[in-house]
């Protein structure tokens, strides 16, 4: 299966900073069929990013997806009180789908 | 789009049976996946089940132990896990995939609020 590896682990960072999250792939991921979620305590995970770089429905466009093959990127450009979160990577191109450890964005 | 079931409480040894009710769209078009969280931990793809013509595949770890239904007429999706252990405590997503007849490779959008399964002696 491919195993996706998510750094740092944790980012401490400021409201209004920019934020910069890696998912590295194991395998290369075809197709960039990749997916960015994010997730809130006690909340279901939130789709952002889908095809690396396509922003779901009504998610705001501070939030941006890039990489191909085994290097993906999820940016946020400039941290809102609300982004404070988990964000997971996950893959789709092979079966089964996997799901990077995830990246904890804190408040500084 | 997705209600789960609540709560559960089991045993070891025991089994649990969740629920994943769907609205607002074509149940048929779309399949389900099943995603656990163990308490502080990641997201773990446990399986998933075409709610077109209940076709499965499941995750190796959790084949055997591991089975999940549809229900067409209430636009229902179950999974039922055997054998509980207190490793099995987590809290189990439903999710659906981001596109129809993805093939349970998809992204996965919208998801449900969670059910809790404790396991304790």
């Amino acid at each position: 299966e491919i195993v996706l590896t998510q750094s740092p682990g944790t980012l401490s960072l400021s409201p209004g900073e920019r934020a910069t999250l890696s998912c590295r792939a194991s395998q290369s991921v075809s197709s960039n069929y990749l997916a960015w979620y994010q997730q809130k305590p006690g909340q279901a995970p939130r789709l952002l990013i889908f095809g690396a770089s396509s922003r779901a429905t009504g998610i705001p466009d501070r939030f941006s997806g890039s990489g191909s093959g085994t290097d993906f990127t999820l940016a946020i450009s400039r941290l809102e009180p609300e982004d404070f979160a988990v964000y997971y990577c996950q893959q789709y191109n092979r079966s089964p789908v996997t799901f990077g450890g995830g990246t904890k964005v804190e408040i500084k | 789009h997705l209600v789960q079931s609540g709560a559960e409480v089991k045993k070891p040894g025991a089994s649990v049976r969740l629920s994943c009710k769907a609205s607002n769209y074509t149940f048929i078009s779309y399949g389900i996946s099943w995603v656990r969280q163990a308490p502080g931990q990641g997201l773990e793809w446990m399986g998933w089940i075409s709610a077109y013509n209940g076709y499965t595949t499941y995750a190796q770890r959790f084949e055997g132990r591991v089975t999940m239904t549809t229900d067409t007429s209430t636009s229902t999706v179950y999974m039922k896990l055997r054998s509980l252990t207190s490793d099995d405590t987590a809290v189990y997503h439903c999710a659906r995939d981001g596109l129809t007849y993805c093939g349970g490779d998809c992204y996965l959008n919208p998801w449900g609020q969670g059910t809790l399964v404790s396991v304790s002696p």
